[in-house]
Order: structure tokens, then sequence, then C-alpha cells
């Protein structure tokens, strides 16, 4: 079966990073590029970058450059991503997506989420 | 505030066409195509429209797309309960790089 399976929920203290993972099953990582996006409670969804697990070559969007860091592992099909000094208004549910055809948009497989919690 | 705007809210009764716009500027969707995406409540979001008006394997036909201009459409025909969802735009924005999203419509379905 064709999924992306994340991480477990994380809370973490202001100031602090975070790193969630996202593992395929059913392909292999290499053959799509990985998004992230989040949603926080309650809101809409938020873009964060992509990564080219074949290259490793990644874009992320201007809000986070700086913060957010997207890696990957070839040897265990996984992908990851890190963000950094975090911020109570980081808290939201992080997912990973697949885009089946680079530059589409068409985000067809998407992991069921990691909460990401920030507090004192 | 979302780069493309879309209503915070629609409805419909069972059977009925709802139909759902996204409007952006020349930068996204005036020269990008648009995807939609559902979420049901509690999961994550799935990929409904691409490339204006393409469906993904099993999404039914009651659900299509269509662009014009700097805007986008979804519709829905033959509304059923299982469709009260949230609803979201997505295209491609060329002076930010980045893909943006619509800021959601709630679909009530009365």
């Amino acid at each position: 079966q064709v999924q992306l399976a994340q991480s477990g929920a994380e809370v973490e203290k202001p100031g602090a990073s975070v790193k969630v993972s996202c593992r395929p099953s059913g392909y292999t990582l290499t053959g799509y590029y990985m998004h992230w996006v989040r949603q926080a409670p309650g809101q809409g969804l938020e873009w964060m970058g992509w990564i080219n697990p074949d290259s490793g070559a990644t874009n992320y969007a201007q809000k986070f450059q700086g913060r957010v860091t997207m890696t990957r592992d070839t040897s265990i099909n996984t992908a990851y991503m890190e963000l950094s000094r975090l911020r109570s208004d980081d808290t939201a549910v992080y997912y990973c997506a697949r885009e089946f055809n680079s530059g589409v948009g068409n985000f067809d497989l998407w992991g069921r989420g990691t909460l990401v919690t920030v507090s004192s | 505030q979302s780069v493309l705007t879309q209503p915070p809210s629609a409805s419909g009764t069972p059977g009925q066409r709802v139909t759902i716009s996204c409007s952006g500027s020349s930068s996204n969707i005036g020269s990008n195509t648009v995807n939609w995406f559902q979420q049901l409540p509690g999961t994550a979001p799935k990929l409904l429209i691409y490339t204006n008006i393409q469906r993904p394997s099993g999404v039914p036909d009651r659900f299509s797309g269509s662009k014009s201009g700097t805007s986008a459409s979804l519709v829905i025909s033959g509304l059923q309960s299982e469709d009260e969802a949230h609803y979201y735009c997505a295209s491609w924005h060329d002076s930010l790089n980045a893909w943006v999203f619509g800021g959601g419509t709630k679909l009530t379905v009365l």
C-alpha cells in the first residue's frame, strides 16, 4: 500500500528546534518531489517548501528561509523537515505530501500529519 | 491574509449543485494552473482536481474544475452529505516562487 508515514507528535519549547520525518512505503523516495505543508489549529494550509529527494535540491517559502531545512536519507527512504527557533505560532500540524508530477502541484499522497506544539 | 481568495463558507442541500470560487492575480492563477483539495474533518487534505480540470483516479465526476483569467471554480454536482468538508484551491505564484493556497471554504450540506 502506497502511503507516507510521519513521525509522532512533538512538544517543544520556544527557541528550540523540531525535526519531523516522513517515510514513504510502496514507492521509492527519490522518484518524486516531497513538499511540506503546515496547518495551524483552525486555520488553512500553508506551503513551506519542497525537496527533490533525488538531488537534494530544495526550495523554501520565503517566510521560512533561514529557519527551515529539508533533507533526506535515501538509504532509509526517509525525508525530513527541521524547523528551528520555534515560536508559539509554529504550533501546527505538519504534513509531508508527494508531488506526482514536478511543477504541477498535484500533491496526490499525504502523510497523516505531525502535531508540533510549541509551549513553554 | 491568503494570496488566493475563497469564500469562507458555502452550503447546499443534497442533490444541489454548489460552486466554490477562487480568485487570484496575474502572478498566480493568471499564469499557472489551479489545483483543488478536499479536507474532511480531522484528516489530511486529498487531491480533488489538478491542472484546472483533471480528476485523479477515484474522484467522482460530480467534482469538476474550471479556470478563467485570474479566477477558478470548483463545482460539486449532486451534493452528498459526505461532501461536507473544507475545500482549498492552490496555484504556483511566480514572483513568490512558491505554492499558495486559498484560505479555504467550509462546505455545509444542509
